[in-house]
């Protein structure tokens, strides 16, 4: 079975600080992982993905996250917070099963950025 | 192209009312997701549509139906609401092409609450 673990549900960064926000996950098979950015009131977005080559990925936003297989780890960062940053991110680890994708999301974190 | 879109935003029931919550996309995808989402448990998918004409359980579909009404339209219903349903839902959708990975685009979300 897959899964994601978000480390810390609530993260506090301030404004211009760097922003590290934590996954690991488990999988049987080489995974697609995602983050996702949920803003106040607003559906799930789809901030950067890994699905094969390069390990360091670059999203929107200034966001990046790199898969390193030796530690199933696919943490996100951003080198300098922004107000705006202030959202909900989910880590996600999608397999391919059975004629559709299984999406195994985390918990969730919280970044609040203080000014 | 308005994406995903899901009505009604908000909704108050009592228990063991019914309710049917709608969602439809406009960008021609095949597969289309029903998600609940609830605090410190990321999302889970309630059920799915890998295609038109096709409907399978997910990971907590108890107490919940789907119809795909068409290829835009998927509707999620609550035959007798319970207050363990009181959640935020979110439809979503993807193209459902066979192999890779398909970005799934989330609605705005129906926030529920059953008394």
């Amino acid at each position: 079975a897959q899964s994601v673990t978000q480390l810390g549900s609530h993260v506090s960064v301030s404004e211009g600080a760097l922003v590290l926000l934590r996954c690991n996950y488990s999988s049987s098979v080489p995974p697609y992982l995602f983050w996702y950015v949920q803003y106040p009131n607003q559906g799930l977005q789809l901030l950067l993905k890994y699905t094969t080559g390069a390990t360091l990925v670059k999203g929107i936003n200034g966001f990046e996250a790199e898969f390193k297989k030796s530690e199933t780890s696919f943490h996100l960062t951003k080198p300098s917070a922004h107000m705006s940053d202030a959202a909900e991110y989910f880590c996600a680890v999608i397999k391919n099963s059975g004629g559709y994708q299984k999406v195994t999301f985390g918990t969730g974190t919280k970044l609040q950025v203080i000014p | 192209n308005a994406g995903v879109t899901q009505t009604p935003k908000f909704q108050v029931l009592k228990t063991g009312q019914s309710m049917t919550l709608q969602c439809a996309q406009d960008m021609n995808h095949n597969s289309m997701y029903w998600y609940r989402q609830d605090p410190g448990m990321g999302l889970r998918l309630i059920y799915y549509s890998a295609s038109e004409g096709t409907t399978d359980k997910g990971e907590v579909p108890n107490g919940y139906n789907v119809s795909r009404l068409n290829k835009r339209e998927f509707s999620l219903r609550l035959e007798s609401a319970a207050p363990s349903q009181t959640s935020v839902y979110f439809c979503a959708s993807s193209t459902g092409l066979a192999g890779g990975y398909n970005e799934q685009f989330f609605g705005p979300g129906t926030r529920l609450t059953v008394l």
